[in-house]
């Protein structure tokens, strides 16, 4: 099972694009990745995932390079709501056995 | 389309008593997943249900019990409850051998034991 590392924290600006990268050097063939966000005493709620190159959706975008070993969140243009902890996840296909890294706490400043 | 449930959202308990919390799994989900969540730090595997089996476990103690149902929805146990197993119990549901499906996290329950 892979494990992930995170920057601890990071400090940003509204308006700023923002990216955490996440390093997951034992990854698997069929393993893939995802991303979370987690506010204080809540969930963690879903972001996007991926298994190779780029993918993005309506909030987010991710990056993995070719050898799979790190993969980047990029966040566009963050508002103070973004301020939250962010967890990258390297997916086991076959029993859906994640490892939960310390995560990266974001904070936004105006 | 309901996603992950959890209830309840709070409790408190007293150190010795036992508690049952509840999960129901995002629709067409048949796995389920508990985590424990300490406050500041990341959320710690407890164990997984599948088929109405426990498939794996994290490095809890056996007080830590849990259930599936036939209809998916599961139940953690945690018995002679101390203090250090006040946090947040995070439920995940997912589909199992999908390729590329999504896991989702309920709002979880927050355990206080004094």
């Amino acid at each position: 099972l892979a494990k992930t590392t995170q920057p601890i924290s990071m400090d940003s600006y509204e308006g700023q694009e923002v990216n955490i990268t996440c390093s997951h050097n034992n990854i698997a063939t069929n393993d893939y990745i995802t991303w979370y966000q987690q506010f204080p005493s809540q969930g963690p709620r879903f972001i996007i995932q991926g298994y190779k190159t780029k993918v993005t959706n309506e909030v987010a975008s991710l990056f993995i390079p070719a050898d799979r070993k790190s993969s980047t969140l990029s966040l566009p243009r963050v508002s103070l709501s973004d301020t939250a902890v962010y967890y990258c996840l390297v997916v086991e296909y076959n029993f859906n056995k994640f490892y939960f890294g310390s995560g990266t706490k974001l904070n936004v400043k105006p | 389309d309901a996603g992950v449930t959890q209830s309840p959202t709070h409790l408190i308990k007293t150190r010795g008593q036992q508690v049952t919390l509840r999960c129901s799994p995002k629709s067409g989900h048949d796995t389920v997943s508990w985590y424990q969540q300490a406050l500041g730090q990341g959320p710690q595997f407890i164990f997984q249900y599948y088929e109405e089996e426990e498939r794996q476990r994290g490095n809890f103690p056996d007080r830590f019990s849990g259930h599936q149902f036939p209809n998916y929805s599961s139940e953690l146990n945690v018995n002679a409850l101390l203090l250090g197993d006040s946090a947040l119990y995070l439920c995940a549901s997912s589909q199992d051998r999908v390729s590329g499906n999504t896991i989702y996290f309920g709002e979880g329950s927050w355990l206080t034991v004094v």
